[in-house]
């Protein structure tokens, strides 16, 4: 029930493309979620987040689209580019639980091909 | 502005041998935490600590330990390394939430590149 499971693996897209990730949760007791951006040889960084009483958060080229009914959510990034070509984590909280614990996923690769 | 600094960036270890990782953040947050990231594993939490002197388990704890003397320092210590323990560590810190519905961000260290041998 503390899983989240991400897709693709692995995502190269075009420049200009939309790229799409996208996650699921168990938990419905998750009330944050997270997006980070990590570059090789970086530590992850918060890209974007999203509360699950908004169904979508956009930030410039950036959105999450949030379904709580399926318990998913996805990272849009349009017009992409190849500066971001990354990995980047979804992750989930409980915020209201007081542990202030993350649970990620596994991580997907991006390459944005010049 | 330093953030979150850990040390060493990189370790070779033999098996059996103990070492420990360090982490400092200047920010004064609350919250700090360790995740090993390893292929196609995601970030996965060993240890995190909520304040100075309070402590708890993670989802892969075994072989590490932690403590929290301080409000700045938060250091993972390996006790008989193993060569499943060759994974990247992260230190991540975050301000205590002040109620529901506010949240903040986790800030990451660059990590430490742990190789056992």
């Amino acid at each position: 029930q503390q899983q989240v499971k991400q897709s693709p693996q692995s995502l190269i897209v075009q420049k200009g493309g939309i790229s799409i990730i996208n996650c699921a949760y168990e938990n419905t007791a998750f009330d944050y979620f997270p997006w980070y951006q990590q570059f090789p040889g970086k530590g992850p960084a918060l890209l974007i987040a999203i509360r699950p009483d908004v169904s979508e958060k956009k930030e410039g080229r950036f959105t999450i689209s949030f379904n709580k009914s399926a318990k998913q959510f996805s990272l849009h990034i349009m017009d992409s580019q190849p500066g971001d070509s990354a990995t980047y984590f979804c992750a989930a909280s409980h915020t209201t639980s007081g542990t202030y614990k993350y649970i990620f996923g596994t991580g997907t690769r991006l390459k944005v091909l010049a | 502005n330093a953030g979150v600094t850990q040390t060493p960036k990189f370790q070779v270890l033999k098996t059996g041998q103990s070492m420990t990782l360090q982490c400092a953040q200047d920010m004064n947050h609350e919250y700090m935490s360790w995740y090993r990231q390893d292929p196609g594993m995601g970030l996965r939490l060993i240890h995190y600590s909520v304040g100075a002197g309070i402590t708890d388990q993670g989802e892969v704890p075994n072989g590490y330990n932690v403590s929290r003397s301080t409000t700045e320092d938060f250091p993972l210590r390996l006790l008989s390394a193993a060569p499943s323990q060759t994974s990247v560590y992260f230190c991540a810190s975050s301000r205590q939430h002040r109620g529901p519905g506010l949240v903040t961000e986790a800030f990451f260290g660059q990590g430490t590149r742990l190789t056992v041998v």
